[in-house]
């Protein structure tokens, strides 16, 4: 059986400051992958970035990027430059061979300005 | 572009009513596509997935079904709800050959 954990129910950072979301995952499955998700107040899931577990880089998109450390299993999310707009419930989520989705319990970020 | 819809956005029912919630992708073809259930604060829960027209699997036994009538139509049905049947709804699609999986504005059920 799959699990993602996600430790940290609440955090803050300061505007313009990069901060880091913790997930760790478990699974028996050689192939997986690994997605972040952005939770707004209006309930809407947006996609933010994808790690495959073959994948020999860590994944960056914009101002997010991924540390994969596949022996840890971890999966952390970076935020680099925080915004005010940041703020929201983030989710990760790991794929199984059959393309299904786990997700964690979500960390909410809480951007200060 | 792709885009999916649902509706309704927010829908009030009583217990023991029946249920219907509509979920469409558009500018794609032959998606698979998924029901999440969310509950307040919590994750989301896989209840149903589909790989093609007629093709239903569910991941957790309730009282809900899923019909997919249509290549880009996904409907998720109760004939009774329950109290427990509360939460937010999402369907999300994505493609035959990729991983990304892409979500709707859902669904914010109650039921009272």
């Amino acid at each position: 059986a799959q699990k993602i954990t996600q430790t940290q129910p609440g955090m803050f950072v300061q505007e313009k400051e990069a901060v880091t979301l913790d997930c760790t995952y478990d699974t028996s499955d050689p192939s997986y992958g690994l997605f972040w998700y952005k939770q707004p107040s209006s309930g809407e899931m947006i996609f933010l970035i994808y790690q495959g577990s073959y994948d020999q880089q860590n994944a960056t998109e914009g101002r997010y990027s991924l540390n994969f450390q596949k022996a840890r299993k971890s999966a952390n999310l970076v935020i680099s430059a925080s915004q005010l707009g940041d703020s929201a419930m983030y989710f990760c989520a790991m794929r199984n061979a059959g393309n299904m989705l786990t997700f964690g319990g979500g960390t909410r970020l809480m951007v200060k300005p | 572009s792709q885009t999916i819809h649902q509706w309704p956005a927010t829908l009030v029912q009583p217990v023991g009513s029946p249920l219907s919630l509509e979920c469409t992708v558009e500018g794609t073809s032959n998606p698979n596509l998924y029901w999440y259930r969310q509950a307040a604060g919590r994750g989301l829960q896989l209840l149903f997935y589909s790989v093609g027209i007629g093709q239903i699997s569910s991941e957790v036994p309730q009282n809900l079904s899923a019909s997919r009538p249509q290549d880009r139509q996904f409907i998720l049905s109760s004939k009774k709800l329950l109290l427990s049947d509360s939460g937010f709804y999402l369907c999300a699609w994505s493609p035959d050959s990729g991983y990304e999986q892409y979500f709707g504005p859902g669904t914010r059920l109650t039921v009272t």
